[in-house]
């Protein structure tokens, strides 16, 4: 399978500061990637997507100014939390689809995990 | 947006016991995936299934896209088979809220 990876794994920072995390695809191109938002005992929620040379465009709820996106290349994308608050503490996890044709099969990964004091 | 619903939300099985996780999605899909989240959050690929049946070593996955309907077989459960299962569809993945799987040895 397609590798995934993000860093970092895990951060702790105070409320007001930035965080920024990273999301790569190792061994294939992405130029579209999702970045997802899953709280203790929860499902995974879809945050935004991620579009190389281009906007990300954020689901209904999602504050654009908090969570700032930027797809550097074919193979990273950055998620930066702006003025982290507590309520801000989660787990983030990325993800990139390896197109072929029809087949558009999602790669995850490993996720952060982000505590703000 | 599509709704996804899994069944049942917790399951406790005796290590060796089979079991099926079945996943409702609300319109047609064109893409589905099952994952499994380990312990430590990681999600690792099961299946890309958006019809038709798969079968890899004691999992297997059977989607039924016309019915809206993918089900998970999970044979010989062992302890490292525990975790949340999740099914998710679509380009834009929609999750379903997952099925906490504990096998006991």
């Amino acid at each position: 399978g397609a590798v995934v990876s993000q860093h970092p794994s895990w951060v702790i920072c105070k409320s007001g500061t930035s965080v920024k995390i990273e999301c790569r695809s190792l061994d294939f191109q992405a130029t579209t990637m999702f970045w997802y938002r899953q709280f203790p005992k929860q499902s995974l929620m879809l945050m935004a997507t991620s579009n190389e040379g281009s906007k990300a465009t954020y689901e209904q709820g999602v504050e654009k100014d908090k969570f700032l996106i930027n797809h550097a290349s074919l193979t990273l994308s950055t998620l930066t939390v702006t003025s982290a608050h507590p309520e801000d503490s989660s787990f983030y996890i990325c993800s990139a689809p390896r197109l072929g044709g029809a087949y558009n099969e999602q790669f995850f990964g490993p996720g952060t995990r982000l505590t703000v004091l | 947006g599509i709704q996804v619903e899994q069944s049942p939300p917790d399951l406790i099985l005796q290590e060796g016991a089979n079991s099926t996780l079945r996943c409702n999605f609300s319109d047609s899909v064109n893409n589905l995936q099952w994952f499994h989240q380990n312990p430590w959050g990681q999600l690792i690929n099961l299946f890309y299934i958006p019809s038709g049946t798969k079968q890899n070593g004691r999992l297997s996955a059977t989607t039924v896209a016309t019915e809206r309907y993918s089900l998970l077989y999970i044979s010989s459960s062992q302890t490292t088979d525990s975790g949340v299962y999740f099914c998710a569809v679509d380009y834009k993945l929609s999750f379903g809220a997952g099925t906490t799987v504990t096998v006991r040895a």
